[in-house]
């Protein structure tokens, strides 16, 4: 069975700092990898997805996650963090050619302090 | 572009209680999904429907929930009779459809029931 776990529950980082949200994943067959963020009282958007090609994916506000098959790793970095980037952040993984079931992480609180 | 709409945005009710909630998904997507997230845990799959039909319900509790999606666009979710435990948030997304599983979801605002 598929499952998803994110290391750290809470990440405080200062603002302009780098950050990286860690993200490993369980699964016996291929499968597509996503981050997700929650802004504060809004919906869960998608950040950036990894289908297939090149291992490394990145979002258009600076948010970059590497595909990393051996160590089954899905790790979201920011070189530099901004204020707006305090929200919650989610890893989920879906099975290929299995329909759209997501399964996802807990979910990392990331806040940005001044 | 509208996106995915629910509603209630909140709803408060006794235990025991029924209760619906509404999901307008983007036009144009065959796919749509609800889920259930928990305080301070990731959304779970509760159902997901292709058009109408109802093609992955194993997680859904049949015994207190029921869904419906009529004419393949509005989903409607229930619970009849509502237990302390559902007390959560309830997500509709919706997706172009397909079987690949690569498709982007777009989540609505969720519904946050609490039961009392």
């Amino acid at each position: 069975a598929q499952s998803v776990t994110q290391l750290d529950s809470q990440v405080p980082v200062f603002e302009e700092a780098p950050v990286e949200l860690r993200c490993n994943y369980s699964s016996s067959v291929s499968v597509y990898l996503f981050w997700y963020v929650q802004y504060p009282n809004q919906g869960l958007q998608l950040l950036l997805k990894y289908l297939s090609g090149s291992t490394l994916v990145e979002s258009i506000n600076g948010f970059e996650a590497e595909f990393n098959k051996s160590q089954t790793s899905f790790h979201l970095r920011k070189p530099s963090v901004h204020i707006s980037d305090t929200a919650e952040y989610f890893c989920a993984v879906s099975e290929r050619n299995q329909g759209g079931k997501l399964i996802f992480g807990q979910g990392t609180e990331l806040s940005v302090k001044p | 572009e509208a996106g995915v709409v629910q509603s209630p945005r909140y709803k408060i009710i006794e235990k025991k209680q029924p209760v619906a909630f509404w999901c307008n998904p983007i036009s144009g997507h065959n796919t749509l999904y609800w889920y259930l997230q928990n305080l301070g845990q990731g959304p779970e799959l509760l159902i997901r429907y292709e058009n109408e039909e109802a093609v992955d319900d194993s997680q859904l509790p049949k015994d207190r929930f029921s869904a419906e999606r009529l004419k393949g666009v509005d989903s409607t979710l229930k619970i009849q009779p509502a237990e302390l435990g559902d007390s959560a948030v309830y997500l509709c997304a919706s997706s172009l459809g397909g079987t690949s599983g690569g498709d982007t979801q777009y989540f609505g605002p969720g519904t946050r029931l609490t039961v009392l």
